[in-house]
């Protein structure tokens, strides 16, 4: 099945400045990739996704970059606020596999 | 648009015992997850389904977890018996069909003493 990992575990940075959160997939056969940011005690919730046939995708602050060859998809924040502090999920899956795997998470903390 | 809705949201229960929980997806979403999330880890499927079919179980402990889909609207995840190991958060999520947005609801939260 699916292997996702992500890295870091934890990130701290000032407010403005930029994070970026990096993940690898082992299944050649994924071709969604979303990523999930949840609150403390709340729900997963999807901000960003990208599929295969592109390799970038950018919603105002948050981008989403894809490199199928090396099997690894990030997120970059730009400009970050304090209420962007959150985990971090990123998951992989495939209409073969029919999986739906997450990462680890990535605790991010924005000081301001 | 209602979101997926799970209940109870907290349930304690001595190890041993057994536990149901309940999940209605969002209308018309064929696809159904549900997933175990331990505290500081990411969330781990445990059961897909496809309308009321079973996609995938792999990682469903089926010692002691069942999961069902009978009509391919809700569903419901039983543990019997329990263990300590299972405290966690379940979470269901459902999408509209295969390898789309998953919809999260707000979970259970599972304690067992």
């Amino acid at each position: 099945g699916e292997n996702v990992e992500q890295h870091p575990s934890t990130l701290s940075v000032q407010e403005g400045d930029s994070a970026v959160i990096k993940c690898t997939y082992s299944d050649s056969a994924s071709n969604y990739f979303p990523w999930y940011k949840q609150e403390l005690g709340k729900r997963p919730q999807l901000i960003i996704d990208i599929r295969s046939n592109v390799g970038e995708k950018k919603d105002q602050r948050i981008a989403v970059t894809l490199n199928k060859t090396a099997k690894h998809f990030s997120l970059h924040i730009t400009e970050t606020q304090p209420e962007d502090s959150a985990v971090y999920f990123c998951a992989a899956s495939s209409n073969t596999g029919n999986q739906f795997y997450f990462g680890t998470g990535t605790s991010l903390t924005v000081i301001p | 648009e209602a979101g997926v809705a799970q209940s109870p949201r907290y349930k304690i229960i001595e190890k041993r015992q057994s536990v149901a929980f309940w999940c209605n997806p969002i209308s018309g979403h064929a696809t159904l997850y549900w997933y175990q999330q331990i505290l500081g880890q990411g969330p781990k499927l445990l059961i897909q389904f496809q309308n009321n079919g079973v996609v995938d179980d792999s990682q469903l402990p089926k010692d002691r977890f069942s999961a069902e889909r009978l009509k391919g609207v809700d569903s419901t995840l039983k543990i019997q018996p329990a263990k300590l190991e299972d405290s966690a958060v379940y979470l269901c999520a459902s999408s509209p069909t295969l390898n789309t947005e998953a919809f999260f609801g707000q979970g259970t939260r599972l304690t067992v003493v």
